[in-house]
């Protein structure tokens, strides 16, 4: 089956620190993945994607590179601010048919300090 | 643009009351998908249309929940008779096709208690 995996939360941080939030995920075909960001009381935004195997998606300082070989798309920041806190969810599309559902992992809760 | 407008923002009723939550999705875009998300069981798809048609309503908990998209602009999720266990934020989502890798765009959310 198709399945996301991150890390827990809560990820406390310093201001200007470097980020990493891990994300494995099972998939049968060729999945597509997305990292979400969602601030509190608000909807889920996109913060990047990447849609092949070795693809890098970047966006506002965050990146996260697909790796089939380790089936990862860890999340990594090199400089953290204090308007970074929020929970980041990493997602999949399954592939290997016409449809773009999206299956989350459970969403990882990080607060940067000033 | 408008992103995804989605009303009531809160909702709170009581166990039993039917409860309709609303979707317009941004226009131009043919696929709308609701959610809920809930502490628990985290984000969960209920169900998406492609061209106003049910397509997958696997996640659909139970037959007190339904979903109708009577035209390519509006969508509503119903649960009729809510339950306690229904309180959650119900987030609907749309994008312009149903492809691999299609971004989908978020709605604010409902917040519903049911007490």
């Amino acid at each position: 089956g198709n399945s996301v995996t991150q890390m827990e939360g809560p990820v406390t941080l310093s201001e200007e620190a470097f980020l990493t939030i891990n994300c494995t995920y099972t998939a049968t075909g060729y999945p597509s993945l997305f990292w979400y960001v969602q601030y509190p009381g608000e909807g889920l935004q996109l913060l990047l994607k990447a849609t092949k195997a070795d693809d890098k998606g970047s966006n506002k300082g965050f990146e996260a590179t697909y790796r089939k070989e380790t089936t990862s798309f860890h999340l990594e920041k090199g400089s953290v601010q204090v308007s970074d806190s929020a929970v980041y969810f990493c997602a999949l599309s399954p592939g290997g048919g016409a449809t773009n559902k999206l299956i989350f992992g459970t969403g990882t809760l990080l607060a940067v300090q000033p | 643009d408008a992103g995804v407008i989605q009303s009531p923002r809160h909702e709170v009723t009581e166990m039993g009351q039917e409860v309709t939550l609303r979707c317009k999705p941004i226009s131009g875009h043919n696929s709308l998908f609701w959610y809920r998300q809930t502490m628990m069981r985290g984000l969960e798809l209920l169900i998406y249309f492609n061209n106003n048609v049910p397509i997958d309503d696997s996640g659909m908990p139970e037959d007190r929940f339904s979903a109708k998209m009577p035209n390519a602009s509006f969508s509503t999720l119903k649960i009729q008779p809510s339950e306690p266990r229904d309180s959650a934020v119900y987030f609907c989502a749309s994008s312009k096709g149903q492809g691999v890798g299609e971004t989908q765009y978020f709605g604010p959310g409902t917040r519903l208690l049911v007490l």
